[in-house]
């Protein structure tokens, strides 16, 4: 199956400086990305859709200032959590829109922890 | 707006046993339904995925049916083993546009030996 991966697996930042998680799909092009943030023993929730070379669509809530979402290409796209605070340590999962219909292909997570 | 509704878990269970995972969703069109499999420390992996009412998605013994008069996705397998242990969601696309995913809570299941 198509193959995405993340990078870092896991980070820790002081409060107040900015983080970067890069999401590559490795054997296919994602001209859709999603990221999804997961909770401790909760379930993923959308944080923001990016399509190759547009904008960003956040979900409700999202704050797009904070959570900055770049898809440079169809085999790329990254996150950056600015001025980062340890309400925002949390699990951040990306995945690439495959070429079956409603198929998305999932990276293995970074694991952020802010102090 | 659409929505998945999950078992709460944890589901404990012997090796052997029989597995039931429910899953019931809202949704105003006609959507896609999925299992995904989260085992420890890893990414979610498809587990199988049903795209209109009545089919059955199947894979490594595991089943679920597109139930469309009960708006349900139940999982089963018929013997747990101890590698099955892992956190199970169930999600339904719109397939819309954008595909997104709406997510369960998630159900972990732990099985004995």
């Amino acid at each position: 199956g198509a193959v995405v991966s993340q990078h870092p697996s896991r980070v820790i930042c002081k409060s107040g400086t900015s983080v970067k998680i890069e999401c590559r799909s490795l054997d296919f092009q994602a001209t859709t990305m999603f990221w999804y943030r997961q909770f401790p023993k909760q379930s993923l929730m959308l944080m923001a859709t990016s399509n190759e070379g547009s904008k960003a669509t956040y979900e409700q809530g999202v704050e797009k200032d904070k959570f900055l979402i770049n898809h440079a290409s169809l085999t790329l796209s990254t996150l950056t959590v600015t001025s980062a605070h340890p309400e925002d340590s949390s699990f951040y999962i990306c995945s690439g829109g495959g070429v079956a219909q409603n198929e998305q292909f999932f990276g293995p997570g970074t694991r952020l922890t802010v102090l | 707006g659409d929505s998945v509704t999950q078992m709460e878990g944890p589901v404990t269970l012997s090796e052997e046993a029989f597995l039931t995972i429910n899953c019931t969703y809202t949704a105003t069109g006609y959507p896609s339904l999925f299992w995904y499999v989260q085992y420890p420390g890893e990414g979610l992996q498809l587990l199988l995925k049903a795209t209109k009412a009545d089919d059955k998605g199947s894979n490594k013994g595991f089943e679920a049916t597109y139930r469309k008069e009960t708006t349900s996705f139940h999982l089963e397998k018929g013997s747990v083993q101890v590698s099955d242990s892992a956190v199970y969601f169930c999600a339904l696309s719109d397939g819309g546009a954008t595909n997104k995913l709406i997510f369960g809570t998630g159900t972990l299941l732990a099985v004995q030996p």
